[in-house]
């Protein structure tokens, strides 16, 4: 299976918040990524975290890591329509390896 | 200057041609990498070089020949490809030390 596990699919409403789990297996892992990737285009770092850290926040973005769990969670607040991507977890320690993505969409 | 630029953005190939894809960052990273992402799939690594030495190849076929001819650029050179090998391809780089690794906007590549 994947070292790293997301959920494939999350819809919500315009306004709302939006929450994206992960689950990581490599402990030694030193930081963890949250990219999004619009559709047709590259992948857009979002926000990262560092292993010995348990939250970040950047203004509608907050990530949350478990280490002892390996659970890593982005909350996007007030969720717009041009949040509608989809989110890639990403673990790095020699190199990056990313999960299966999440699709967000975001109803207006 | 925070790019790394991938060209062509978009190539069409047959399968006897031989094309070669190409990487450039000039932010002085040391480290690049090659992914192939299929569509609704995430990126799969599939070489890394470090220092210009290629240190991870990811059971890739040999169809697929990465080169780093120097620090600043990266090259996948393509040759008897097959359709299943039509993917995005994505190039990325990351200064030892760094928290961020920094994507391309990828290659977008069908072998016909």
């Amino acid at each position: 299976g994947e070292d790293v596990e997301q959920s494939l699919f999350l819809s919500v409403r315009e306004g709302d918040s939006s929450v994206i789990n992960c689950t990581y297996t490599d402990s030694s892992s030193t930081y963890l990524y949250w990219y999004k990737q619009e559709p047709g285009a590259g992948l857009q770092l979002l926000t990262y975290i560092f292993s010995n850290m348990d939250m970040k926040q950047d203004q509608r973005l907050t990530v949350l890591l478990n280490k002892k769990d390996k659970h890593l969670s982005l909350r996007i607040a007030d969720t717009q329509t041009g949040d509608s991507a989809i989110y890639f977890c990403a673990e790095f320690y020699n190199d990056m390896r990313f999960g299966a993505g999440t699709r967000l969409t975001v109803k207006p | 200057d925070t790019e790394v630029t991938q060209t062509p953005k978009h190539l069409v190939m047959g399968m006897t041609n031989k094309k070669s894809l190409k990487c450039e960052q000039h932010m002085g990273h040391r480290a690049m990498y090659w992914y192939k992402q299929k569509a609704k799939k995430p990126p799969e690594l599939m070489f890394v070089y470090s220092y210009e030495k290629l240190s991870i190849n990811e059971s890739v076929p040999s169809r697929f020949s990465p080169e780093c001819p120097n620090s600043s650029l990266l090259n996948l050179h393509l040759h008897a490809l097959q359709p299943e090998d039509s993917a995005l391809y994505l190039c990325a780089s990351k200064g030892q030390g760094d928290t961020e690794a920094f994507f391309g906007q990828g290659t977008r590549l069908t072998v016909v």
